[in-house]
């Protein structure tokens, strides 16, 4: 898996966009980017991933710019319940391949 | 999105027991299951991959014989700590891919006295 950096620690306001950035200047041509986030003693739950292009569900937005070496995940309407640490990584992904490398990732604290 | 279990959520056990954790996929078949370990404040750290039918291959450091890991069916892999120790104590995490995305269980969190 590429390397990952994002910042250790973001806040933001209930209602307000979050804006989660990542970088991964190293990351291959067949590596996905995914995001995944984790609440206090529970197992990490999958938000969101993409290769080339943006994508959009109901939990979040991928922006991954064109050269690929950052993306940035958007809460667009922060909650209490979003606040957690969020983890970027950079993965070949595959269900029998794709062994993923957690980092340090971005603790979230959404505030009223 | 695809779902796993584990089970159970906590355990409790005396030092020098064994401690079998459970990881199942609820609505799809796992060729490949993923076994995690997280420390307090630290990150997930991958301990071992389990192959339905085949031996696990386990990551450098983790010792195979203390972290028995069995995939006999589809939708089933076990973890058993042997001769548990307080140092094993820790938050144990499985996952398991649909196409190119890996779901994970709910955790284990086990303390060994």
């Amino acid at each position: 898996d590429a390397k990952t950096t994002q910042p250790t620690s973001m806040d933001c306001a209930e209602g307000r966009a979050a804006n989660l950035p990542c970088n991964h200047s190293t990351i291959s041509g067949n590596e996905y980017v995914y995001w995944y986030r984790q609440i206090h003693s529970q197992g990490p739950q999958y938000i969101i991933h993409g290769l080339k292009n943006n994508e959009t569900n109901e939990m979040a937005s991928l922006i991954i710019t064109e050269d690929r070496k950052s993306s940035t995940l958007i809460l667009p309407h922060a909650t209490l319940r979003d606040t957690a640490v969020y983890y970027c990584i950079a993965s070949a992904g595959g269900t029998s391949y794709g062994k993923l490398t957690f980092g340090q990732g971005t603790i979230l604290t959404v505030h009223p | 999105g695809a779902v796993v279990s584990q089970h159970p959520s906590r355990v409790i056990c005396k030092s020098g027991t064994s401690v079998k954790i459970e990881c199942r996929s609820l609505d799809f078949q796992a060729t490949t299951m993923f076994w995690y370990r997280q420390f307090p404040k630290q990150s997930l750290m991958l301990m071992a991959t389990s192959n339905e039918g085949s031996k696990a291959t386990y990551e450098q450091g983790v010792e195979k014989d203390k972290f028995l890991i069995n995939h006999a069916s589809l939708t089933l892999s076990t973890l058993t700590v042997t001769s548990a120790h307080p140092e094993d104590s820790s938050f144990y995490i499985c996952g398991s891919g649909v196409r190119e995305t890996q779901y994970f269980g709910p955790g284990t969190r086990l303390l060994v006295l």
